[in-house]
């Protein structure tokens, strides 16, 4: 049973461009959790998706960065007219549709956004 | 808002001793907190969580324990082993339709030789 996917694990950006990273989850998970991690940091919640469904997205800046889980492919993260700061390891996670108390977090790898 | 505060951010210790890391969360409707260990280069994972109904779990090196009225729980690992150097995350997460969790800053653990 593969675990969640992340794609690409590395991804280097000019500022103004638009990076978007990609999330398949673990099969059978339908719920998807996007987290930004700075340098020496923690992991900053960013937006929780079901397919085709935002549940809560109070972590998102509100300007450039969007995300999507379609009913059918990955989820995506994407963000707009990049700029240094921007740059971080995004993970992603997913858990099960159905939330019980055997329902963790399961985590990626990682994309690490680099922007120059 | 929600918060989660973890403590040290950094813990040195010699092969063979306990580790402690400590947090507390501000959200009392969290019921549930998971420990995470990451490796450099990897994402985080799980390595063992409690729920608000325990007050204490163990696995075999590996113990958390949980004081819901003060808000805080601990990680605790014995006979400490150089591939237990790692970042390890406390977190907490309430049953919002899905598991929203916040994490701790992290605890940079060193086990020396």
């Amino acid at each position: 049973n593969a675990g969640v996917m992340q794609n690409p694990r590395h991804l280097v950006r000019r500022r103004g461009q638009e990076a978007r990273l990609r999330c398949s989850p673990m099969k059978g998970h339908s719920h998807v959790y996007w987290y930004r991690q700075l340098p020496e940091e923690g992991l900053k919640f960013m937006v929780y998706l079901q397919k085709e469904n935002i549940i809560d997205e109070s972590g998102m800046p509100k300007e450039r960065f969007s995300a999507e889980f379609p009913k059918e492919g990955p989820s995506i993260l994407r963000i707009q007219q990049v700029v240094r700061g921007d740059s971080a390891a995004y993970f992603c996670a997913s858990s099960p549709a159905v939330i019980s108390y055997n329902s963790p977090l399961h985590f990626g790898n990682g994309t690490r956004l680099t922007v120059t | 808002g929600e918060n989660v505060e973890q403590h040290p951010s950094t813990l040195s210790v010699q092969e063979g001793d306990s580790a402690v890391i400590k947090c507390t969360y501000s959200d009392s409707a969290s019921n549930y907190f998971p420990w995470y260990k990451q490796e450099l280069g990897k994402g985080p994972q799980l390595i063992i969580d409690i729920r608000s109904n325990v007050g204490e779990k163990k696995d075999q090196r590996i113990a958390v324990t949980l004081n819901k009225t003060a808000k805080h729980f601990s990680l605790h690992i014995t006979e400490t082993q150089p591939e237990d150097s790692a970042v390890y995350f406390c977190a907490a997460g309430k049953n919002t339709g899905g598991f929203k969790t916040i994490f701790g800053a992290g605890t940079r653990l060193f086990v020396k030789a």
